[in-house]
């Protein structure tokens, strides 16, 4: 993921809507990548993840694309919902790397009523 | 309950006054890991352990140390802790090093006056 300095970027949301999450991953030879989540006074918590293998994978409420071209993964999240509200980190890894995780900065996302 | 535990989850210290946050995981993890969290930096590894008396340097060791020596618990020193050691800490554990969630702790609020 790449870094953006000290202010996090933001995304806000209507609740009900659905939100989508970007990321820019730094290297090709990366072939896993999460999507963590974390709450306010929490501490990360594993949401999705995907494989280089795959382009698309799908959870509850949650779709992970994965566009190795250009190197990036987005997090899409249908029907926002209040307990969505958090910030949400890629991280990618590759065996290359002795699977060592390289983290984003981080998105936060606000939930507007 | 799965769970990552750390010990204390607050703590206000001063330059040079030896500390050690605990932390402990029950799921027989075999890797564990801790990380520092700082605004806009997203999280570094300070230190990881593939297995008991197995121990390496991540992103950021200067200024700390781990130990070992029971699969369950790995216990962060920092034997003279300096006002920019002052951050967010998290435990970490995973099945194995490798394409595998990661389990955290709830994390540790240290600050260093």
């Amino acid at each position: 993921g790449e870094s953006v300095g000290l202010h996090l970027p933001t995304l806000s949301v209507q609740e009900g809507d659905n939100s989508i999450i970007n990321c820019a991953y730094s290297n090709s030879a990366s072939d896993y990548f999460i999507w963590y989540k974390q709450e306010s006074g929490k501490g990360p918590q594993f949401i999705i993840d995907i494989r280089s293998n795959m382009d698309k994978r799908q959870g509850q409420r949650v779709t992970v694309l994965l566009n190795k071209t250009v190197k990036h993964l987005s997090l899409q999240i249908a029907a926002t919902q209040p307990g969505d509200s958090a910030v949400y980190f890629c991280a990618e890894t590759s065996m290359d790397s002795n699977y060592q995780l390289i983290w984003g900065a981080g998105t936060k996302l606000i939930i507007k009523p | 309950e799965a769970q990552v535990t750390q010990n204390p989850r607050y703590l206000i210290t001063v330059t040079g006054k030896k500390l050690t946050v605990t932390c402990s995981q029950n799921m027989n993890h075999e890797y564990m890991s801790w990380y520092r969290q700082d605004p806009g930096l997203g999280l570094r590894q300070i230190y990881y352990s593939m297995n008991v008396e197995v121990t390496d340097k991540g992103d950021v060791p200067e200024g700390y140390k781990v130990s070992r020596k029971e699969k369950r618990n790995f216990p962060l020193i920092l034997e003279s802790p300096s006002p920019n050691q002052t951050s967010l800490y998290f435990c970490a554990s995973s099945l194995s090093r490798g394409p595998y969630e990661q389990y955290f702790g709830p994390g540790t609020r240290l600050t260093v006056t």
